[in-house]
């Protein structure tokens, strides 16, 4: 089945700068790849997602990066704000194949004022 | 988004009693809705997968009989923790499947995409 990794595990950064967040899958049939950023005691919320027909997607700070060759994708985010500390989740998934996602471990930002 | 709610929020309650969690896809239909468990500083692990009409399909390891998943509407799950105890304390959430055929890389593409619940604190005494 599919096994979805994610690093780093924390990223602290200072505000201003970018911050990437790196996540591998292990199987090649996953096509949609959601972002979910959870805010503590909240619930995870889309912020950005992919399909395997395209490379790279930007709304406005955040991008994603798709590379299905090495079956790895990122996550970018630009001019970190204070308000953009929280925990974010990579996933994976195939279309119309029941919707389970995997998600990746998780990695916890803090934004530095 | 679309919008999934859950209740209650919180709830606290004593050891063998059952509490029941519920999960409602607001402004769409969900033929499937999902529920995860999440400790403290962990990813979402997934217990089930909840179809309308049709038994959970649970993840190895999670009881089928402790945790009783019904999904009678399209727009209704609801999670049972029987007879808990002090170690089902946890972080229960939920998630609702917003499926549109279609197709996937073409014109006319279709989405499959999941919206969480606000989660269920559960905390047994």
């Amino acid at each position: 089945g599919e096994n979805v990794e994610q690093h780093p595990s924390t990223l602290s950064v200072q505000e201003g700068d970018s911050a990437v967040i790196k996540c591998t899958y292990s199987d090649s049939a996953s096509n949609y790849f959601p972002w979910y950023k959870q805010e503590l005691g909240k619930r995870p919320q889309l912020i950005i997602d992919i399909r395997s027909n395209v490379g790279e997607k930007k709304d406005q700070r955040i991008a994603v990066t798709l590379n299905k060759t090495a079956k790895h994708f990122s996550l970018h985010i630009t001019e970190t704000q204070p308000e953009d500390s929280a925990v974010y989740f990579c996933a994976a998934t195939r279309y119309n194949q029941g919707g389970k996602l995997i998600f990746g471990q998780g990695t916890e930002l803090s934004v530095k004022p | 988004g679309a919008v999934v709610s859950q209740h209650p929020s919180w709830v606290i309650c004593k050891s063998g009693t059952s509490v029941k969690i519920e999960c409602r896809s607001l402004d769409f239909q969900a033929t499937t809705m999902f529920w995860y468990r999440q400790f403290p500083k962990q990813s979402l692990m997934l217990m089930a997968t909840s179809n309308e009409g049709s038994k959970a399909t649970y993840e190895q390891g999670v009881e089928k009989d402790k945790f009783l998943i019904n999904h009678a509407s399209l727009t209704l799950s609801t999670l049972t923790v029987t007879s808990a105890h002090p170690e089902d304390s946890s972080f229960y959430i939920c998630s609702a499947r917003d499926f549109v055929a279609g197709g996937w890389l073409g014109q006319r593409m279709g989405t499959d995409t999941q919206y969480f619940g606000p989660g269920t604190r559960l905390t047994v005494l």
